[in-house]
């Protein structure tokens, strides 16, 4: 149990869909990440916020909306996918953003249709 | 630019023989090299890391080892398991406010 909890597991969308995916972590970390994992890119990040504060946005299109109302959760919302954005999701917490050890949960699986 | 490079991408052993994996990062600012392992269906848990300011580093079965003049890193398994096969990432940080992760090795440990 690493203590980063992520729902759903698995999901799947039409291009027109709108969802979002959510973290939660019970570790008191400072720092929460979203990362893309394919097989084109195995570990692409994507988002970083700390003490709720976004630090980072790595060039990601504006389909993809994160929101971090305080520390403990993160969310990913999405709309008007593509196929290519099918992946694995994975979010993942740290005490400090580049400096500590990160936590990750097990991600969600999404599909894009 | 922001860069890891990490090789093999794939890595077949029989158990019990060593496991070495290699990565190089562009960042000369970096000081902090994690290690993690991802297992099927989880996500990457991490191993073992070292910082800048030392060169070795070992935790029983698993050693890293830091060459910060030629600005790479590798990642040293001895006594290889059917267990150990998973997938390996290294990483650097960047800018005191990220991790950059290699491309993955797919260690296969046969018995």
């Amino acid at each position: 149990e690493t203590g980063v909890t992520q729902t759903p597991r698995h999901l799947v969308m039409g291009m027109t869909n709108k969802k979002s995916l959510k973290c939660e972590q019970h570790l008191g970390h400072n720092a929460m990440y979203w990362y893309k994992q394919s097989a084109k890119k195995p570990l692409e990040l994507m988002f970083v916020y700390n003490f709720k504060e976004q630090t980072e946005n790595n060039s990601v299109p504006s389909r993809f909306s994160p929101e971090c109302p305080n520390s403990s959760h993160l969310f990913l919302h999405l709309h008007t996918l593509q196929p290519e954005d099918s992946a694995l999701y994975l979010c993942a917490s740290s005490q400090d953003p580049a400096s500590d050890e990160q936590f990750f949960g097990p991600g969600t699986r999404l599909t894009v249709l | 630019g922001e860069n890891v490079e990490q090789h093999p991408s794939t890595l077949s052993v029989q158990e019990g023989d060593s496991a070495v994996i290699k990565c190089t990062y562009s960042d000369s600012a970096s000081n902090y090299f994690p290690w993690y392992k991802q297992e099927l269906g989880k996500g990457p848990q991490l191993i073992i890391d070292i910082r800048s300011n030392v060169g070795e580093k070992k935790d029983q079965r698993i050693a890293v080892t830091l060459n910060k003049t030629a600005k790479h890193f590798s990642l040293h398994i001895t006594e290889t398991q059917p267990e150990d096969s998973a997938v390996y990432f290294c990483a650097a940080n960047f800018n005191t406010d990220k991790l950059i992760f290699g491309t993955g090795t797919r260690l296969q440990v046969f018995p």
